[in-house]
């Protein structure tokens, strides 16, 4: 166990919709990563958020938002919903976002998407 | 995007073999970790090397940071049936948040 929990864990939607994922990081952890796991393209970062602000930012779609709350938990907003958005969502966390290479990023269970 | 070059794609070994993968980039990295990923989970840190020829051990897994900075390689020894499930690698550039993965080596062992 990571430390980092995410729900739900499956999730099943129509195309067009929009979906909230969430996710709690390790304690004491600031940094909340988001990337997504496809079959073609891997693990992809998607955003990093760092006690509440932005820090920075992958291949994220415009229809995809995040944002982190004082309580440090994050959520990743999913809308308009494709048939390619299918794919497994994790998080991940770290202690600070100094960039330095020594943030090691704990990752949470995941959530699968499926988009029908 | 970046992507490292994960090889080889998937492994099919005996019970007690020894196991090797590596992975290259065209970039420069100051951070390469090894993740393992099992079916419905998250991918869980293995080892982390920050220094470039650092070798580090946990348990029967190896890995090295290589001296040019652009690549690492895992070793597994005396497999057993638990290592089963998907190796990652990913890299960090100097500067940057994110980690950039490998494609995955697919392990699986024959008892």
């Amino acid at each position: 166990d990571s430390g980092v929990t995410q729900t739900p864990k499956h999730l099943i939607t129509a195309t067009g919709q929009r979906v909230t994922l969430r996710c709690s990081p390790r304690s004491g952890d600031l940094s909340v990563y988001w990337y997504q796991q496809s079959l073609d393209q891997g693990l992809q970062f998607l955003i990093q958020y760092y006690n509440g602000e932005e820090r920075a930012k992958g291949n994220i779609l415009e229809r995809f938002s995040a944002q982190q709350f004082p309580d440090l938990h994050s959520e990743l907003n999913l809308s308009s919903l494709e048939l390619g958005d299918s794919a497994l969502y994790f998080c991940a966390s770290s202690v600070g976002a100094s960039g330095s290479g020594r943030e090691t990023q704990y990752f949470g269970p995941g959530t699968r998407l499926l988009v029908l | 995007g970046q992507q490292l070059n994960q090889s080889p794609q998937s492994m099919f070994i005996q019970e007690g073999e020894d196991v090797s993968m590596n992975c290259t980039s065209s970039s420069i990295f100051n951070t390469w970790l090894w993740y393992k990923q099992e079916p419905g989970e998250g991918p869980v840190l293995l080892i982390a090397l920050y220094k470039a020829g650092e070798l580090t051990s946990n348990g029967r897994l190896t890995a090295q940071f290589g001296i040019t900075r652009k690549d690492s390689f895992l070793n597994i020894s005396a497999s057993i049936p638990s290592d089963v499930g998907i190796y990652f690698c990913a890299g960090q550039l100097e500067g940057a948040q994110k980690l950039v993965f490998g494609q995955g080596t697919r392990l699986t062992i024959n008892p």
